[in-house]
């Protein structure tokens, strides 16, 4: 099992592009869950889904959308990109929720100008 | 609403050392705490998880108590290894939340050879 992998790695975008980011995991988890971090910050909350076609806001999910059209991904979506979104993006899942431990991908940094 | 902190943000130690990192929360009503590892520019690896009836887990050199009452978590290495070197993160999952996490800042430890 590959885990839960995050596309792409690194990005670097200008003020106002968008992008997607992509969360894939192959264990056929329930959960999922995109997290930001910042220095000093930790890590929070952006945006969840608890099943197929789902989705709920997190603690900071202003300038972000999601989808969850396929119960393996989990997209983030950034429509006008700004430097106060420059950060590390973890993409996470978990089994269900009666399951304790969540998974987490290997990170996405993108630096907005 | 649940804040963590962690106490301290760094520490440097020689090897073989023992220490404790510190953990505390706002709001004993948890389900669960968990101990993460990051190593720079990676994902968080998860090292140990307690549920809130449990009071200590342990693997390897790695110990982790709770005391879900007074709202803190210790996690405690033995003979620290330069290989240990990386940012400690707790998070914990709060009763209410359903699943979502809510994460300390970390402690950044370097094990000096």
């Amino acid at each position: 099992n590959a885990g839960v992998t995050q596309t792409p790695k690194f990005r670097v975008l200008k003020t106002g592009q968008s992008m997607t980011l992509l969360c894939a995991q192959d264990m056929n988890h329930e959960y999922m869950y995109w997290y930001r971090q910042d220095p000093g910050m930790g890590l929070r909350l952006i945006h969840y889904s608890v099943g197929e076609g789902t989705t709920a806001k997190g603690e900071v999910p202003d300038g972000y959308n999601v989808s969850r059209l396929k119960k393996q991904n989990f997209l983030l979506g950034l429509e006008s990109a700004a430097p106060s979104q420059t950060s590390v993006y973890f993409c996470a899942s978990l089994r269900d929720q009666s399951y304790n431990e969540q998974f987490f991908g290997p990170g996405t940094r993108l630096t907005v100008l | 609403k649940q804040e963590v902190t962690q106490i301290p943000a760094a520490l440097s130690v020689p090897e073989g050392e023992n220490l404790v990192l510190n953990c505390s929360f706002t709001d004993s009503a948890i389900y669960n705490l968990q101990w993460f590892r990051q190593d720079p520019g990676k994902g968080l690896t998860s090292l140990l998880l307690i549920q809130s009836s449990q009071r200590e887990q342990t693997s390897g050199r790695l110990n982790a108590s709770l005391d879900k009452s007074s709202g803190r978590s210790t996690l405690y290495i033995a003979a620290s290894q330069p290989g240990d070197s990386a940012t400690y993160l707790c998070a914990v999952r709060p009763e209410t939340s359903g699943s979502r996490l809510t994460f300390g800042e970390g402690t950044q430890l370097t094990v000096n050879p």
